[in-house]
């Protein structure tokens, strides 16, 4: 059991680049959701999704595209990176509910030049 | 709008001590979950605890307690005994029925021989 796992750990990206973060999870959760943490900002949703074929615009979803065509995969396309989108970013899924704690992938540091 | 509210960005405790973590969220939801995260420096999130906006009883979980006050919108983790191991920083998040997930900014504990 994997749990969730995010590739690649590290990038670097050229303004204007585009490239797509990988994130997958073996535990059939129905949600699944892509973050990014900045210092002192905490951790601001991007997209979620609960269920395949279904995603949902959160916080800072702007320059982000993301699909669900399956339960395991939920990847987030960065369209045309831009030195702002220099972040961490997390990926993480639970299940459908209140009570249900997310798991999170180990992350993805990501620098735009 | 922000949704929770971290207000100590720091703090220290000798070992063996107990702290409070104060959290507070903002929410016209009658039905939402509180959790609270742990992230080392390694930069992992580990789920700690949980609580639900019906829970009559505070959320514990070993050394871990969630001070949850309902009427002024504050959800505190409380850890007992601290140990050298319980510094990171600490995340207070909400999730509500629209199934987004609010983080606060954090709090970075440091625990002193």
């Amino acid at each position: 059991n994997a749990g969730v796992t995010q590739t690649p750990k590290f990038q670097v990206l050229k303004t204007g680049q585009s490239m797509t973060l990988q994130c997958a999870q073996d535990m059939n959760h129905e949600y699944m959701s892509w973050y990014r943490q900045d210092p002192g900002m905490g951790l601001r949703l991007i997209h979620y999704s609960v269920g395949a074929g279904i995603t949902d615009q959160g916080e800072v979803p702007n320059g982000y595209n993301v699909s669900r065509s399956t339960t395991e995969d939920f990847p987030l396309r960065l369209l045309s990176a831009a030195p702002s989108q220099t972040s961490v970013y997390f990926c993480a899924s639970s299940y459908s509910g209140l009570s249900y704690e997310q798991y999170f992938g180990p992350g993805t540091r990501l620098t735009v030049t | 709008a922000q949704k929770i509210t971290q207000t100590q960005p720091g703090m220290f405790v000798q070992e063996k001590e107990a702290v409070t973590l104060d959290c507070t969220y903002d929410t016209s939801d009658q039905s939402y979950g509180l959790f609270w995260y742990k992230q080392p420096s390694s930069g992992e999130m580990i789920f700690l605890i949980y609580q639900g906006s019906y829970d009559e009883q505070n959320a514990t979980e070993g050394r871990y307690s969630l001070n949850f006050q309902k009427a002024r919108k504050s959800a505190n983790l409380v850890i007992s005994a601290s140990q050298l191991g319980d510094s990171a920083m600490y995340f207070c998040a909400m999730r509500n029925t629209g199934n987004q997930f609010y983080f606060g900014t954090g709090t970075s504990l440091t625990v002193i021989p």
